[in-house]
């Protein structure tokens, strides 16, 4: 079992470029996730999906695209990169039930 | 609004010692607790939980305590080992609104433990 696995682990961007995180895991759960990571802010929610097909808006999913085509994957879609999004992104699953989130190992993001 | 607070960004414990890391929150509809543990380069993974009908669960050297009327936990680390140092991020699960659970994260403590 890979568990959760992202890539790439390091980008950097210019503002205005788009790009794609990937995200797949291999657990079989329903429950997908991506946070981001600031300084002094913790983990913060930018979107999330409870199956195939289904997605929805966490804390701060401004500038953020996702989709949920399979179970496997959920990529999240930078549209028009910006300094603000400069990051370190995780992503993670869990089954329906149950209460633990699995994290992938990091995305670190930098905008120029 | 930071609804789940980790008040002391880093906490220095001599080995062997206790290390005691701190969470408060505001929201009453949290039901579930987590502690998640991480190292540099790598994302967090889970440690312990407790949910809100209980006010203690503990996992060897690890206890978490939950004190539901000050809207305060805490998680005990004893003895403390020099592997133990990470950044430690508290979680709460949101009971009400849809099935998924939303978490909500404090800003994290950085633990060093000293040998």
């Amino acid at each position: 079992n890979a568990g959760v696995t992202q890539t790439p682990k390091f980008q950097v961007l210019k503002t205005g470029q788009s790009m794609t995180l990937q995200c797949a895991q291999d657990m079989n759960h329903e429950y997908m996730s991506w946070y981001r990571q600031d300084p002094g802010m913790g983990l913060r929610l930018i979107h999330y999906s409870v199956g195939a097909g289904i997605t929805d808006q966490g804390e701060v999913p401004n500038g953020y695209n996702v989709s949920r085509s399979t179970t496997e994957d959920f990529p999240l879609r930078l549209l028009s990169a910006a300094p603000s999004q400069t990051s370190v992104y995780f992503c993670a699953s869990r089954a329906s039930v149950g209460n633990t989130q699995y994290f992938g190992p990091g995305t670190r993001l930098t905008v120029l | 609004d930071q609804q789940v607070k980790q008040n002391s960004p880093s906490l220095s414990v001599q080995e062997g010692r206790i290390s005691i890391l701190n969470c408060d929150y505001t929201n009453s509809m949290f039901d579930y607790f987590l502690w998640y543990k991480k190292y540099p380069a790598e994302g967090p993974t889970f440690l312990i939980s407790i949910s809100s009908i209980k006010d203690k669960n503990e996992d060897g050297r690890f206890t978490v305590f939950l004190n539901k009327s000050a809207k305060h936990l805490s998680l005990h680390i004893v003895p403390s080992q020099p592997g133990d140092s990470a950044v430690y991020f508290c979680a709460a699960r949101y009971a009400g609104g849809t099935s998924y659970g939303k978490l909500t994260f404090g800003q994290g403590t950085i633990l060093t433990v000293h040998p």
